[in-house]
This record gives structure tokens, C-alpha cells and sequence, in this order.
């Protein structure tokens, strides 16, 4: 089946500091992924809108400044949170859109959890 | 704006029947969603229901979908405790088809 994998699963880094997450389409391409945000207890927050080979959309209140969004193959989004702070601390999911396909269905990555301290 | 609402809590005895139920806004979705999350993990695709479909079953999963009351519901047959988890309805947004708009999640516990 469609797997998506997400890298690191947990981090942990100093305020100040930026961190890569990656998200990668394992056996299928991808034009469209997605990040979200999850709080604890709390449900997901969709981030941004990864495009392959274009800019990445955002959902309203999301700094694009912040968190950077990049799309360069039709298997990897990359979201880096720049200039970590401990509010920035979260689970962060991304999904994947299987490109070949047209079955309404998204596959999301086992999540990462990123704390800032 | 699109809103997806859910209770938050549901509590079963090992082998009743769950059922977990979803309000919705947007009358122009395409694919509504079961999403099931177990602590400290991503999501997992349960199943998926197209909007002109009333039912769908799935082994031990049956989505009810009531388009005029915007209701989406997931009955879980014979729960067994390895079904304790979080379930998220999700729907896809109004200008996207893979934009998925998240209900708060309803925490099942399944009691032995």
C-alpha cells in the first residue's frame, strides 16, 4: 500500500535554533502534500498546501516566514520551522496525495513531534 | 467557514457496538472521512464515504451519511480494546478535494 514517511519522528532543539521535518512519498509520487499541526488533545490544523516544483499555500494566521515550506520532488516536502521557540512545539503530520490515482484518499505520515526548549 | 464538530468522549464495553457521530457545515464536500489515531502516532485512514452514497460497510465498519442534516456517523461492530484510539471526520474543503478539514476527534475507551 501507499506509505508515507516522515523524518525525524522527535526532535528536540534549543530556542532559536531551525528544524527540517521531512515527508516522503515511498511508493508513489506526489504533486500535492500537506503539513499539519496538532496540539495535544486538539485536532489537526492544516498549515500550508505543499505544491511540487511551485510556492507552497497557506492557510490563514500561518507566518510563511516561519515555517518554510519545500516541494522539490515529486516524492519529498520539507517543512522547516525557522527560529524555533516553545510555542512552536507540536506534532507535526503531513499527508500525500497520490498522484496516479484519483481515490479521494490521502496517506499521512506517522507524525513528528518537535520540542523547543 | 467550514467547521467539522465531533463529541469528545465515548466509552464502550468490549464487544458493544460504537458509534461515533460528525456534524458538518459544508454542503459541498466531496469525500467525508474516518481517520483513527493512536497515541503518539499519525493518522490512519479508516475509510472514506463519497457524498452520494447514504452507506458504506466495511467489515466491521458502517458510515451512515445523512447529507440533508449534514450528519456522518461510524458504527464499529463487536469494539475489541485495540479499537481505543482517537477517530477525526474529516471533510474535504470547499476548494480543494485533498484539503481536509479535522473534527476535534472523539477519544474511544473500550473497556475490558
Amino acid at each position: 500500500g501507499a506509505v508515507v514517511s516522515q523524518h525525524p519522528s522527535w526532535v528536540i532543539c534549543k530556542s532559536g535554533t531551525s528544524v527540517k521535518i521531512e515527508c516522503r512519498s515511498l511508493d508513489f509520487q506526489a504533486t500535492t502534500m500537506f503539513w499539519y499541526r496538532q496540539f495535544p488533545k486538539q485536532s489537526l490544523m492544516l498549515m500550508a498546501t505543499s505544491n511540487e516544483g511551485s510556492k507552497a499555500t497557506y492557510e490563514q494566521g500561518v507566518e510563511k516566514d516561519k515555517f518554510l515550506i519545500n516541494h522539490a520532488s515529486l516524492t519529498l516536502s520539507t517543512l522547516t520551522v525557522t527560529s524555533a521557540h516553545p510555542e512552536d512545539s507540536s506534532f507535526y503530520i503531513c499527508s500525500a496525495q497520490n498522484s496516479g490515482k484519483n481515490t479521494g484518499e490521502l496517506f499521512f505520515g506517522e507524525g513528528s513531534r518537535l520540542t523547543v526548549l | 467557514g467550514e467547521d467539522v464538530e465531533q463529541s469528545l468522549f465515548l466509552s464502550v464495553r468490549e464487544g458493544d457496538s460504537s458509534v461515533i457521530n460528525c456534524t458538518y457545515t459544508d454542503s459541498s464536500s466531496t469525500y467525508l472521512y474516518w481517520y483513527k489515531q493512536e497515541p503518539g502516532a499519525g493518522l490512519q485512514l479508516l475509510t472514506y464515504i463519497f457524498s452520494n452514497m447514504d452507506m458504506k460497510q466495511d467489515q466491521r465498519l458502517t458510515v451512515l451519511l445523512n447529507k440533508k442534516d449534514k450528519h456522518l456517523s461510524l458504527r464499529i461492530a463487536d469494539t475489541q480494546t485495540g479499537d481505543s484510539a482517537i477517530y477525526f471526520c474529516a471533510e474535504n474543503g470547499e476548494d480543494s478535494s485533498y484539503k481536509l478539514i479535522f473534527g476535534s476527534g472523539t477519544r474511544l475507551l473500550v473497556r475490558p
